[in-house]
């Protein structure tokens, strides 16, 4: 059964604190992973990835991915409390269309 | 200009009874996607629309559940003989191209209750 999993579950930082999120998969016909930054209901996109040790950049967030480990990690830097949110991991399928979720990392940034 | 409307924001309905969740996509966007996201749980994705194609329905949990698109714009979620584990928020999505799931803009979402 294609899984995807992302830890920690919830996470509480100071502003200013670094942070890295976790994604790892066991999942058939793998595509693409992507993160979305989720407040109050609907999530907004942050990155695709698709190739391993390609780190795409952001701002303050980054994320890479590595195929051979099947994971991924977000990283934000400098966090602000405008960083709290839920970030969510998802995955992409080759001739399906359904895209997997994790669970979610719920981040709060305290001032 | 306008991004995916949801409506309504929030539903609550007896046990038994059925619901509509309408979704308004951005215009010109060909894919339309429904997901549900129960408490503590990450998106399960339901059904795909894509142009004029057939749906994908094979995200949909049980026949009580269908979806429609009319006109390749305006999609209907219908819920019949609603049961307290639907409870959840239903959100929309559309996307430009077949290809570009990435590209998923989300809407506001329903927040359904099922008491």
């Amino acid at each position: 059964e294609d899984k995807v999993v992302q830890s920690p579950l919830s996470l509480v930082v100071h502003e200013g604190d670094t942070v890295t999120l976790n994604c790892s998969y066991e999942v058939t016909n793998f595509r693409s992973l992507l993160w979305y930054k989720q407040e109050k209901k609907a999530p907004t996109f942050l990155f695709m990835l698709t190739s391993s040790g390609i780190e795409k950049k952001s701002g303050r967030l980054s994320s890479i991915l590595d195929k051979k480990e099947l994971f991924s990690i977000l990283n934000i830097t400098a966090t602000q409390t405008g960083d709290s949110a839920v970030y969510l991991c998802a995955v992409d399928f080759y001739n399906n269309n359904d895209m997997r979720f994790g669970a979610g990392t719920r981040l709060t940034v305290k001032p | 200009g306008a991004g995916v409307s949801q409506s309504p924001s929030n539903k609550v309905t007896e046990k038994g009874k059925d619901v509509e969740l309408r979704c308004d996509p951005i215009s010109g966007h060909t894919a339309l996607y429904w997901y549900r996201q129960s408490l503590g749980q990450g998106l399960e994705f339901l059904i795909y629309f894509q142009g004029n194609s057939a749906p994908d329905k094979s995200g949909l949990p049980s026949d009580r559940f269908s979806a429609e698109r009319t006109g390749g714009s305006v999609s209907t979620l219908t819920i019949q003989r609603t049961q307290q584990e639907d409870s959840a928020v239903y959100l929309c999505a559309s996307s430009q191209l077949a290809g570009g799931r990435y590209e998923q803009y989300f809407g506001p979402g329903t927040r359904l209750t099922v008491t």
